[in-house]
């Protein structure tokens, strides 16, 4: 069965920090990622996904996540943060064919202004 | 347009009650999922529907939780006997089709229900 693990469930830093969310994923077949992101008082929504090919997605607000296969893992990284971006952040996976999504448990992003 | 919408926010209700979710999807969406969501955990799947019929319901706990979608839009989630475990967030979430993964989800605000 599929899994996912996030590493750090609360971090906080000072804008203007460097942001690295670790994630790995246990699934023995080819998988889609994902990073969801809810902000406070809003719905959750999706931050950046990767399906296939380069192994570095950009996605909203200057995030972007690596995709490494061989250690199962899908970092979410954001180089300079801003007090926005506090909000919990989701990793996820699919098998590629299957709409069912597994969600990490959360990381809670703290940003100090 | 508008989102996917869920009634009613919040839902308080006693131990061995039944009670009712209601999920709209964005309109034109075929696909529509069911996540629910306990305190400091991420979503956790529950059914999904392709048109009117049950794709994949493997994340129903147990036979209490049924869900249908008649028409192929509007959605309810359904518990009966509800135990204090049930208490969590319930989240739907809608897609333009279904059936190879890619596509994003797009979430309700979710309904919140507490069993007492």
């Amino acid at each position: 069965a599929q899994s996912v693990s996030q590493h750090n469930h609360h971090v906080i830093l000072s804008e203007a920090a460097s942001l690295e969310l670790g994630c790995n994923y246990s699934y023995g077949g080819t998988v889609n990622l994902f990073w969801y992101v809810q902000y406070p008082g809003q719905h959750l929504q999706l931050l950046l996904k990767y399906f296939s090919g380069d192994p570095l997605v950009k996605g909203i607000k200057g995030f972007e996540a690596e995709f490494i296969k061989s250690k199962f893992s899908f970092n979410l990284r954001k180089p300079s943060v801003q007090w926005s971006d506090t909000a919990e952040y989701f990793c996820a996976v699919n098998d590629w064919r299957d709409d069912k999504i597994i969600f990490g448990k959360g990381t809670r992003l703290h940003i100090l202004p | 347009g508008a989102g996917v919408s869920q009634t009613p926010s919040n839902k308080v209700t006693e131990k061995g009650k039944y009670v009712e979710l209601r999920c709209d999807p964005i309109s034109g969406h075929t696909a529509l999922y069911w996540y629910r969501q306990s305190l400091g955990q991420g979503p956790e799947f529950l059914i999904y529907f392709q048109g009117t019929g049950a794709a994949d319901d493997s994340g129903l706990p147990n036979d209490r939780f049924f869900a249908v979608r008649p028409e192929g839009s509007v959605s309810t989630l359904k518990i009966q006997r509800t135990e204090r475990g049930d208490s969590a967030m319930y989240l739907c979430a809608s897609t333009p089709g279904a059936g190879n993964g890619h596509n994003e989800q797009f979430f309700g605000p979710g309904t919140r229900l507490t069993v007492l």
